[in-house]
């Protein structure tokens, strides 16, 4: 079964280090979001991306995130300077045009110390 | 008022219970309604999409009263491996922004 794969599982970062988050999403699909989850909170929107521009993205996504398509495979999400309260799992998904479902990665966690 | 809303629980069953779920979301003009299924520390996963007629997969049966703004997801004969946490999720902008609910925790006891 395809699957979104994103890379690192884990990653610990110092506060007001970049990092970038990668994804691979599934080959035939055009719609790409990331999602993420502070611990024992619900998953919240960050942005979606299709036609290789940003077609939402939510409050949460400020001038400290972008994303990014830079090969035809590759989706990366960057946070420029990250603060304590960014640690959070990160999901990537994708999904194909005219089906309802997203698929989602197995995320990243992020610990900014 | 929160967009979706789900009792937390947990919801402690036997084996082999009948459990059900109810979730109620606040935008009158969303068009997608599902749910997922999150084991802990995973990602959330498809369990089934939720139509107007209702629909049914397995032991799964899906709910949706759109007057209500109201989602159900009733588990027949559960399994312990049903065990996890259950996610309202409903898309309220063609396609483009999934809005979660902050799921139900099922544990489905021997």
């Amino acid at each position: 079964e395809p699957e979104v794969t994103q890379t690192p599982s884990h990653q610990v970062t110092q506060m007001g280090q970049e990092v970038i988050l990668r994804c691979v999403p599934i080959s035939n699909h055009l719609y790409f979001y990331w999602y993420r989850q502070i611990l024992g909170q619900k998953v919240e929107f960050l942005v979606s991306f299709y036609n290789n521009e940003i077609s939402e993205k939510s409050e949460i996504f400020d001038d400290q995130f972008s994303v990014e398509r830079p090969d035809g495979s590759n989706f990366t999400l960057k946070i420029r300077s990250t603060k304590l309260e960014d640690s959070a799992m990160y999901f990537c998904a994708s999904r194909s045009p005219g089906t309802p479902g997203y698929t989602f990665g197995s995320g990243t966690r992020l610990t900014v110390v | 008022r929160k967009e979706v809303e789900q009792d937390p629980g947990p919801f402690n069953v036997p084996e082999g219970a009948t459990v059900a779920f109810n979730c109620t979301y606040s935008n009158s003009a969303s068009q997608s309604f599902f749910w997922y299924r999150q084991d802990c520390r995973k990602e959330p996963k498809l369990l089934m999409s939720v139509y107007s007629s209702g629909n049914e997969d397995g032991r799964f049966t899906a709910q949706l009263n759109r007057a209500s703004q109201y989602i159900s997801l009733l588990i027949r004969d559960s399994k312990l491996s049903d065990s996890a946490t259950y996610l309202c999720v409903v898309n309220s902008n063609a396609g483009n922004m999934l809005t979660f609910g902050g799921g139900t925790r099922l544990m489905v006891k021997p």
